[in-house]
């Protein structure tokens, strides 16, 4: 089965660049989308189709997707990103990555 | 704007069957082409896609749960179900009904419910 590998956390400081990475075999072959999930709430949408974000999130999220990795960048990091962030693609059904904790302090 | 709500017991007794439904509102399950999904969150893990169904009535499940699961539409009540049988305490869990958008490989999720913890216990 397709697995798609993330480190399980991550911390930066406010104001610095957060860069979560999601590892699978020719996952850039594939589309892979990005979720951000707060302590109690349902997850949101943050990136999909590599690189395309929904209508209402921040300009400082972005997306890519190369060779095996696809990476979420979260530039000048805010408190409020504090969450967990899921990449997700399809390989003959849907699969999501293990998550990562983003601490920002 | 499209909401989703999930509904049901919060309670399932082991080897009992976990019922859920989503009722979807600010748009027709028909429209757009969209599929609807089941997805689970176990405390402290990650997210498992469950399965998902097309308004047209045909299904598609994670094979890791095919054997338990039954994904049902009721266009006239705008809602789609879920039945897991045989419960375990694993599949105690947060359970998101979502809608999926799926074409030429791609696959993303943009609406979610606000998910319903059902936990599986004597």
């Amino acid at each position: 089965s397709y697995d798609l590998t993330q480190p399980p956390s991550l911390s930066v400081s406010p104001g610095q660049t957060a860069s979560i990475t999601c590892s699978g075999d020719k996952l850039g072959n594939k589309y892979a989308s990005w979720y951000q999930q707060k302590a109690g709430q349902s997850p949101v949408l943050l990136i999909y189709d590599d690189t395309k974000r929904p209508s209402g999130i921040p300009e400082r999220f972005s997306g890519s997707n190369s060779g095996n990795t696809a990476t979420l960048t979260i530039s000048g990091t805010q408190p409020m990103d504090e969450a967990d962030y899921y990449c997700q693609t399809w390989d003959s059904r849907v699969v999501f990555g293990g998550g990562t904790k983003l601490t920002v302090l | 704007q499209v909401q989703l709500q999930e509904s049901g017991p919060g309670l399932v007794k082991p080897s009992q069957t976990l019922s859920l439904t989503c009722t979807v509102s600010g748009g027709s399950l028909y429209s757009g082409g969209y599929y609807w999904s089941w997805i689970r969150h176990h405390p402290g893990k990650g997210l498992e896609w469950i399965g998902y169904i097309y308004p047209s009535g045909s299904t598609y499940y994670s094979p890791s749960l095919k054997s338990r699961v039954t994904i049902s539409v009721d266009t006239s009540k705008n809602e789609f179900s879920l039945k897991l049988n045989s419960v375990t305490a694993a599949d105690t869990a947060v359970y998101y009904c979502a809608r999926e958008t799926m074409e030429a490989g791609k696959s993303y999720f943009d609406y979610w419910g606000q998910g319903t913890l059902v936990t599986v216990s004597s």
